[in-house]
């Protein structure tokens, strides 16, 4: 079974700019999480989506976004980007049929920002 | 607030045993989690406690206490490919896939 896919694995903007990044979930996950993980922070929740819907949110500015298909797979989108945004972008699935159930991380896409 | 701890560094030498403690606060309890982290790599998952007590798989096991607030992640017969970072996170109550993570311990294992 393939894991969690993320693209691109490597991005480089510049401050403004505006970025898009893909994950597909593990097939039959229909619940996808975004984090964000710089070195200051650690690791940060940015939101979730269940059946095309955002059932959860972290605390970030309205220039982070997401989406999903009706295939489970999801988007997120950061418009005018800022220096700060630079970190690794991560994308886990699980199931979310249930409150007890695993999470799975891809590889994540590494966002930098000059 | 919402408050996850555990320790920044680690050592331990090559076929030892470590213990990574993890201390939470946080609005209700629905699971908690270990993920391993190599540099530059993903988290990749370990372990997932949602009652107390403990779960072995293989090498590692993961100790729960509901009522401390309180894991830890053991790991036996270290080898060098356990240096990396040790991830604890806790899913809040009805925070579906919100997990909270705390800061990561940096695990060195030396020959």
């Amino acid at each position: 079974k393939a894991g969690v896919t993320q693209t691109p694995r490597y991005l480089i903007k510049t401050r403004g700019q505006q970025v898009t990044l893909s994950c597909s979930p593990i097939s039959g996950h229909r619940s996808v999480s975004w984090y964000q993980q710089t070195p200051g922070q650690g690791l940060q929740f940015l939101f979730e989506y269940f059946s095309e819907t955002q059932r959860n949110k972290g605390n970030f500015p309205g220039r982070f976004s997401g989406r999903q298909f009706s295939n489970s797979r999801s988007e997120m989108n950061v418009s005018t980007l800022e220096l700060g945004d630079s970190a690794l972008y991560l994308c886990a699935s699980s199931l979310g049929d249930g409150s007890n159930e695993k999470l799975f991380f891809g590889s994540g896409t590494q966002l930098s920002v000059l | 607030g919402q408050n996850i701890d555990q320790p920044t560094e680690m050592t331990a030498t090559e076929g030892a045993i470590v213990q990574i403690n993890c201390t939470y606060q946080t609005s209700g309890f629905n699971g908690l989690f270990w993920y391993q982290q190599h540099a530059g790599e993903a988290p990749t998952f370990l372990s997932y406690n949602v009652l107390d007590g403990l779960e072995e798989k293989g090498r590692f096991s993961s100790f729960l206490s509901r009522s401390k607030g309180y894991s830890y992640l053991l790991l036996k017969e270290l080898q060098m490919k356990d240096s990396a970072s040790y991830l604890c996170a806790v899913r809040p109550s009805g925070g579906y896939n919100k997990l909270i993570f705390g800061a990561g311990t940096r695990l060195a294992v030396h020959p």
